[in-house]
């Protein structure tokens, strides 16, 4: 089974502009969680979708936004862009067949610099 | 309010000897923890996780943890350190009540080296 894969793996960007970064998830995995990693902060929690709908929601202002497509793939966007937002972003699924024990599966991650 | 603890950003072994990263947790409700390990330029893989089954939770790679209750701890340990252990290591916990908030809250991660 392949695994989680996200697109695309680096990204560079400038200040004010958008990104869209995707995930598709590992293949009858409905659930979809996105985070930030950055080495001061850590592992921050984005945002967790399951079939379209969203579920949680992290500590990030409104311009981090995501969405989930019927074939459970997910999109995050972030807009205007700033420094402070060059991060690994790392988008994991699972399965919820096991509740709160659930496993969740990690992709490689979208290395995000903002110049 | 749920919180990890990881003590220790940088933990350095020598290569055959005793793995120890500390973990401690912080909850309200009977909690699900998890290790979960990086290496360098790849995603987060899992490495073990407490479901409240058993104590003593083995991993993959043999590394194990122990869930202890009244020292709210799960350290993660490995009898004998191997130079492809090197990564980054991180637990996390996910409250095991009711509801949709199923989020997993995540320690600031430890960095371990293994030297020849």
């Amino acid at each position: 089974k392949a695994g989680v894969t996200q697109t695309p793996r680096y990204l560079i960007k400038t200040r004010g502009q958008q990104v869209t970064l995707s995930c598709s998830p590992i293949s009858g995995h409905r659930s979809v969680s996105w985070y930030q990693q950055t080495p001061g902060q850590g592992l921050q929690f984005l945002f967790e979708y399951f079939s379209e709908t969203q579920r949680n929601k992290g500590n990030f202002p409104g311009r981090f936004s995501g969405r989930q497509f019927s074939n459970s793939r997910s999109e995050m966007n972030v807009s205007t862009l700033e420094l402070g937002d060059s991060a690994l972003y790392l988008c994991a699924s699972s399965s919820l067949t096991s509740g709160a024990t659930d496993t969740q599966y990690f992709g490689p991650g979208t290395r995000l610099t903002v110049l | 309010a749920q919180s990890v603890t990881q003590l220790g950003s940088h933990v350095s072994v020598s290569e055959g000897a005793l793995v120890l990263l500390r973990c401690n947790y912080s909850s309200s409700v009977p909690p699900y923890l998890f290790w979960y390990v990086q290496y360098p330029n790849q995603g987060l893989q899992l490495l073990l996780k407490y479901t409240s089954a058993a104590t003593l939770v083995k991993g993959i790679n043999g590394f194990e943890a122990e869930f202890k209750k009244s020292e709210t701890s799960f350290h993660l340990t490995k009898p004998s350190a191997h130079m492809s252990d090197a990564a980054e290591y991180f637990c996390a916990v996910r409250s095991g009540g009711a509801g949709n908030n199923r989020k997993l809250i995540w320690g600031l991660g430890t960095s371990l080296a293994v030297n020849p």
